[in-house]
């Protein structure tokens, strides 16, 4: 069973890009969250997305946007880039909603905002 | 707003020894409280959790202790060795609707040999 991967690993921008970071949920899991973290700091929540669908944000603006596809991945877009958006960017999946089912963590990206 | 304020930041235990890490909550709505543990370059792992319905939860080395009415939690790491070494954060969050987590700021744990 594959654990939840991302990519890129690593990336740098500069201020004003935009950036798509990509996350391949667990086999078996329909539910993917979108987290940043800040250097020292622990993760915050930005949205989650159950059956390509958002079903839930945290206080982020909405230059963060994402999607999920049929075949339960997703992506963390972020527009107009700032200096402040240097974090690591998590993607954790689960099973489903249910009380049950753990949130597995991938290993993050790196970015880096110049 | 810091909802979950997790103590201490850092802490040194000698190889053996017993660490203790804790977090208090404000939500009274959470109703799921899990620790995690994270390597440099790795994303958070989820070691252990409990829900508010029992005081204590053990697995192997780890233990919380849930006090409801103070609002506060805490992980007990038994026996600590060099390999438990890494930053450990504690979590809240309301199974109901969007389950999302609410994390702690972290706690950097150095088990010394």
């Amino acid at each position: 069973e594959t654990g939840v991967t991302q990519s890129p690993t690593h990336l740098i921008k500069t201020r004003g890009q935009q950036v798509t970071l990509r996350c391949s949920s667990q086999s078996g899991h329909n539910t993917v969250s979108w987290y940043q973290q800040a250097l020292g700091q622990g993760p915050q929540f930005i949205f989650q997305y159950y059956r390509e669908e958002e079903n839930g944000r945290g206080n982020f603006p909405p230059r963060f946007s994402g999607l999920q596809f049929p075949n339960y991945s997703s992506e963390l877009n972020v527009n107009a880039l700032e200096l402040d958006d240097s974090a690591l960017y998590l993607c954790a999946s689960s099973r489903d909603r249910s009380s049950n089912s753990p949130l597995h963590f991938g290993n993050g990206t790196r970015l880096t905002v110049t | 707003q810091q909802q979950v304020k997790q103590s201490p930041q850092s802490l040194i235990v000698q190889k053996g020894g017993i660490s203790i890490i804790n977090c208090a909550y404000e939500n009274t709505a959470f109703d799921y409280f899990p620790w995690y543990q994270q390597f440099p370059g790795k994303g958070p792992a989820l070691l252990i959790a409990i829900r508010p319905d029992v005081s204590e939860k053990k697995e192997g080395r780890f233990t919380i202790s849930f006090n409801k009415s103070a609002k506060q939690f805490s992980l007990h790491i038994m026996d600590s060795q060099p390999g438990d070494s890494a930053t450990y954060f504690c979590a809240a969050m309301k199974m109901a609707g969007r389950r999302a987590l609410t994390f702690g700021s972290g706690t950097r744990l150095q088990v010394q040999p």
